[in-house]
């Protein structure tokens, strides 16, 4: 069975604080994407990350890849309140076959 | 350059009514998906179609056609509104087939009562 598992689903943290968001699949997969979804709002490309080892980093959000984990990682550092919002991982499971999506995580960031 | 443009916005239909969602790209992408999202369940895959004059199934179709009537255009449709079919619907059209990142659409909030 396809799973794309997030954690945690909810996340509340406070300003200037680091933290990690967890996104683990089932089986193997070509590549694996990060998105992000503001309250009411549609989704957002974070990253694409497209082998093993892959690293990639925009601002305070840094996207990694181990595929022989199955394990994506979605770091945050030093977190503002500008980066409260969903997160979403999804992966593709065969090139060329449909994306499985994540559950999200809530990501609330306080002063 | 709109990107993904989605209409309507909102709606409310009632149980057995019918309706279609719009969906329009203006990225000359080849690829467009009808997603779903429900509260807790992330984004499931409706129907999608890989290029122009091709359809295809995705995870949760019952309930739903779907018409690629041009590369630009990919529209949803609700034959007969059930209240399990309540949600928020998103389109999305992508370069190549699930090889390209997914624009989104600013998605369709549907209420049936």
């Amino acid at each position: 069975e396809l799973k794309v598992e997030q954690n945690p689903l909810f996340l509340s943290m406070q300003e200037g604080k680091n933290y990690t968001i967890y996104c683990n699949y089932s089986t193997t997969s070509d590549r694996l994407y990060w998105y992000r979804q503001d309250p009411g709002k549609s989704l957002e490309s974070l990253f694409v990350l497209l082998s093993n080892g892959a690293v990639k980093q925009e601002g305070r959000l840094m996207a990694s890849l181990d595929t022989k984990a199955r394990l994506s990682t979605l770091h945050i550092t030093a977190a503002v309140h500008d980066l409260s919002a969903t997160y979403f991982c999804a992966v593709e499971f065969r090139s060329g076959y449909a994306l499985n999506f994540g559950k999200g995580t809530s990501l609330l960031v306080t002063p | 350059n709109a990107g993904v443009t989605q209409t309507p916005k909102f709606q409310v239909l009632k149980t057995g009514q019918s309706m279609t969602l719009q969906c329009a790209q203006d990225m000359n992408h080849n690829s467009m998906y009808w997603y779903r999202q429900d509260p807790g369940m992330g984004l499931r895959l409706i129907y999608y179609s890989a290029s122009e004059g091709t359809t295809d199934k995705g995870e949760v179709p019952n309930g739903y056609n779907v018409s690629r009537l041009n590369k630009r255009e990919f529209s949803l449709r609700l034959e007969s509104a059930a209240p399990s079919q309540t949600s928020v619907y998103f389109c999305a059209s992508s370069s190549s087939f699930f090889t390209d990142t997914q624009y989104f659409g600013p998605g369709t909030r549907l209420t049936v009562l």
